[in-house]
């Protein structure tokens, strides 16, 4: 299995709103990611989870709230977004990189977000 | 720092005619690379990636890739396309810091446009 599943595919939620977008593994990875991609551009890393613990937040808004539950999922929590927020949010997972043991990050299909 | 210059946004081509997308990396460190693709409302998928070894890579779908560190590049290479390899092509690096969870960073993507 490897697969990333992301739920939803689809969201559309005002700015008001508080919502979840969800990730789930079952390759064993022990590190999981969250990224932010808009139209015709290259997915920007969000945040990095490595062995359940935060290890890299690249300066996002504290309007995006990551959360790691357990080794095999990860939820991003959304609250008074704007509407440039808009985007496709991709979640990866892969092995903890090591010194020079280095991995791939496998992808999931990714949550189509539009906010109003 | 490391980063990846792809300097073709659109690279149009033929069906069946061979094709070449550019990637070009900058680092001081060792570096990982890879190229993923990305189809019309779909996540990534991992194409090929060069970590260490034999400087030609070959992937699925009949892609390869050769490292070659003297002129810092890891060009994308197919003998014969189809009309289905249409999509987005990003080449990513991730470089070794000794830590764990290296960033992945992505170049600004190649269109594929292949014509009938």
């Amino acid at each position: 299995d490897t697969e990333v599943t992301q739920t939803p595919k689809h969201l559309v939620m005002g700015m008001t709103n508080k919502k979840s977008l969800k990730c789930e593994q079952h390759m064993g990875h022990r590190a999981m990611y969250w990224y932010k991609q808009k139209a015709k551009k290259p997915p920007e890393l969000m945040f990095v989870y490595s062995y359940e613990k935060l290890s890299i937040n690249e300066s996002v808004p504290s309007r995006f709230s990551p959360e790691c539950p357990n080794s095999s999922l990860l939820n991003l929590h959304l609250h008074a977004l704007q509407p440039e927020d808009s985007a496709l949010y991709l979640c990866a997972s892969s092995h903890p990189d090591r010194g020079l043991l280095v991995t791939e990050a496998f992808f999931g299909q990714g949550t189509r977000l539009t906010v109003v | 720092a490391q980063s990846v210059t792809q300097l073709d946004s659109q690279v149009p081509v033929f069906e069946e005619a061979p094709v070449e997308l550019r990637c070009n990396y900058s680092s001081s460190v060792s570096v990982y690379l890879f190229w993923y693709v990305q189809y019309p409302n779909q996540g990534l998928q991992l194409l090929l990636k060069y970590l260490s070894g034999s400087t030609l890579v070959k992937g699925i779908n009949g892609f390869e890739a050769e490292f070659n560190k003297s002129q810092t590049s890891f060009h994308l290479r197919k003998p014969s396309v189809h009309i289905s390899d249409t999509a987005e092509y990003f080449c990513a690096v991730k470089g070794s810091y000794g830590g764990a969870t290296n960033k992945l960073i992505f170049g600004t993507g190649t269109l594929l446009a292949v014509q009938p």
